[in-house]
């Protein structure tokens, strides 16, 4: 079946630091893979997306690179803001329609 | 850009009521809305797929008869969630796509609390 597995929270982090939230999933065709972020009190927005193997999608400082052979999708960022503290989430579509999304990873930084 | 909006927010009823749960796509005409619920450290769920003026879809599991979905034109979708138990208790979210595979929007989600 299709699923995703992403890096377990909260994570706590200083401003500045480096971010990785790891990200695996199953798939039974060829997904398209997504990261979407969900900022307090709003709904979930798409922050970067890799269509196809060995793409990288990046948005706002942060990539993703689609790892078919590690079927990972990491997000990483080089230097995180307060302001990126949010709620994370991995998924993935085969129809572009029916996602299937990780637990979610809380990212809170301080100053 | 393209809003979905969700009302409400939260929601606090006594076990036995239904809530209604709304869902609207404010600058675009959504063909399409789904449905998702979250419990406590688990992932968004599909519970339904719903197509205006058609019959929803329910995924596996997911009790269609204790989940109304209705989608009656291309802005508006509702999750009545009828004679509501706690372990109805969840995060509801719905998300909405125009035609021809434009992306998906979110709306903030609702949190519902069953006493």
């Amino acid at each position: 079946g299709n699923s995703v597995t992403q890096m377990e929270g909260p994570v706590t982090l200083s401003e500045e630091a480096f971010l990785t939230i790891n990200c695996t999933y199953t798939a039974t065709g060829y997904p398209s893979l997504f990261w979407y972020v969900q900022y307090p009190g709003e709904g979930l927005q798409l922050l970067l997306k890799a269509t196809k193997a060995d793409d990288k999608g990046s948005n706002k400082g942060f990539e993703a690179t689609y790892r078919k052979e590690t079927t990972s999708f990491h997000l990483e960022k080089g230097s995180v803001q307060v302001s990126d503290s949010a709620v994370y989430f991995c998924a993935l579509t085969i129809t572009g329609n029916q996602f299937y999304f990780g637990t979610g990873t809380s990212l809170t930084v301080i100053p | 850009g393209a809003v979905v909006s969700q009302h409400p927010s939260w929601v606090i009823c006594k076990s036995g009521t239904s809530v209604k749960i709304e869902c609207r796509s404010l600058d675009f005409q959504a063909t399409t809305m789904f449905w998702y619920r979250q419990f406590p450290k688990q992932s968004l769920m599909l519970m339904a797929t719903s197509n205006e003026g058609s019959k929803a879809t329910y995924e596996q599991g997911v009790e269609k008869d204790k989940f109304l979905i209705n989608h009656a034109s291309l802005t508006l979708s509702t999750l009545t969630v009828t004679s509501a138990h706690p372990e109805d208790s969840s995060f509801y979210i719905c998300s909405a796509q125009g035609q021809g595979g434009s992306p998906l929007h979110f709306g903030n989600g609702t949190r519902l609390t069953v006493t």
